[in-house]
């Protein structure tokens, strides 16, 4: 089936420790995208990345890291320096950047806990 | 980062009602996405609207974009308790150089059966 894989489904985090949240899409779209998701508010974006070996700050990038070496992958790793961890992180695809009747398909999350 | 204003924060109806929600911005939008999330998982595409003044149905469910470019509605027929979610509006910026998508703050919608 077409369509987009986050794992794990869950993850804690311990004190000063990095962790990696994986998404894979195999839908062939060139844009990727990471948002995070508290209790009651809406979806805000931490990084963004249109083709291969780019991607962009969005509007809470600060200690988080991404990198996108291969279209369909589009890694998040949440450092320590990201205080307040605990969140649903949602990944995100389209097909690219220009295009009239852009859609975000979605993955299924990853809750991350702070230990 | 820009948000929408998306109306009402929750919603507890009887099974059978109708349902309407809507956001509205003091911008003017491109597109607009509407998107139910069950618990737990990712949000799930319901309408696309491209067109000022544009209607679109998916079953039960109707959504249209304003004629301003500056609103939109969703309305759901007949409710049922798979309906219970979070519904979210994402709205698309005209003139907006990339394709951020700016999301409302969702709608609780519980159904008592």
């Amino acid at each position: 089936d077409g369509g987009i894989t986050q794992s794990p489904k869950y993850l804690f985090r311990k004190e000063g420790q990095n962790v990696t949240l994986s998404c894979e899409q195999n839908l062939n779209h060139d844009a990727m995208y990471w948002y995070r998701q508290d209790p009651g508010q809406g979806l805000r974006l931490i990084y963004y990345s249109q083709i291969v070996n780019d991607f962009q700050k969005g509007d809470i990038a600060e200690g988080y890291s991404v990198s996108r070496e291969k279209k369909e992958s589009f890694p998040l790793t949440v450092t320590s320096a990201q205080k307040n961890p605990t969140a649903f992180y949602l990944c995100a695809s389209s097909i690219g950047p220009g295009r009239a009747d852009e859609k975000l398909f979605f993955g299924s999350g990853t809750q991350l806990s702070v230990l | 980062g820009q948000q929408l204003n998306q109306s009402p924060q929750s919603m507890f109806i009887q099974e059978g009602e109708d349902v309407s929600m809507n956001c509205t911005s003091s911008s003017i939008f491109n597109t607009w996405l509407w998107y139910k999330q069950d618990p737990g998982e990712g949000p799930v595409l319901l309408i696309a609207l491209y067109k000022a003044g544009e209607l679109t149905s998916n079953g039960r469910l109707t959504a249209q974009f304003g004629i301003t470019r500056k609103d939109s509605f969703l309305n759901i027929s007949a409710s049922i308790p798979s309906d219970v979610g979070i519904y979210f509006c994402a709205g698309q910026l005209r003139g907006g150089a990339t394709n951020k998508l700016i999301f409302g703050t969702g709608t609780l919608l519980a159904v008592q059966p």
